[in-house]
């Protein structure tokens, strides 16, 4: 287990549906990021929320869309997804910077969108 | 480009054997390399590494940064089943308030009995 939390784990949805991911950290981080890992691919980085607001945006299409309600929990909406967003979603939290800390990550939800 | 390059790509050996994995880098504001270790799901961190020349060790692993020659390699040895997984590359970029890492595609690892 880790103790950067997802849920759920697997997520199958249509392209009309609309559904939310959800990532949870209790070890007081305040940078979480989403991440999208294709099939044999290292994972590529989506946003990036620093202090609960949004400090990158990797070019991510609209159909994402993430939210930052508190310090330790991270969203993702998804609506009018397409099949090639077909992934599986890590979430991690980390330090602020300068602390020489790790990045770590969530178990991720395997989405398939049908 | 920010780019890092793992090699092999993959990698069969038998148990007991010992690995090596390499891992090159060509990035702008370098702060730190990691080294992740990713079976099935999450990612589990392994190193980190901000200053050339010192190894760091775990058990069985080690790792080593070269920032002069831009590579770190990662040593795995008396290798067991349960080593098998991909093994990721990172480099951290500087930045302010996060990190920013860049991913090497990976080497993926299978120890057989």
């Amino acid at each position: 287990d880790t103790e950067v939390t997802q849920t759920p784990k697997h997520l199958v949805m249509g392209m009309t549906n609309k559904k939310s991911l959800k990532c949870e950290q209790h070890m007081g981080h305040r940078a979480m990021y989403w991440y999208k890992q294709k099939a044999k691919k290292p994972p590529e980085l989506m946003f990036v929320y620093s202090y609960e607001k949004l400090s990158i945006n990797e070019s991510v299409p609209s159909r994402f869309s993430p939210e930052c309600p508190n310090s330790s929990l991270l969203n993702l909406h998804l609506h009018a997804l397409q099949p090639e967003d077909s992934a599986l979603y890590l979430c991690a939290s980390s330090q602020e910077r300068g602390l020489n800390q790790p990045q770590h990550f969530g178990d991720g939800t395997r989405l398939s969108i049908l | 480009e920010d780019k890092v390059v793992q090699s092999p790509l993959s990698l069969v050996v038998h148990e007991g054997d010992t690995v090596t994995l390499n891992c090159s880098y060509e990035v702008t504001n370098f702060r730190s390399l990691l080294w992740y270790k990713q079976e099935k799901k999450a990612p589990t961190f392994l190193f980190m590494l901000t200053s050339s020349g010192i190894e760091k060790k775990s058990g069985r692993l080690s790792s080593i940064l070269d920032k002069k020659e831009l590579f770190s390699i990662l040593n795995i040895t008396a290798t067991q089943t349960g080593d098998s997984a991909v093994y990721l590359c990172a480099v951290e970029l500087y930045n302010t308030g996060f990190q920013k890492l860049v991913f090497g595609t990976g080497t993926r690892l299978l120890v057989s009995p």
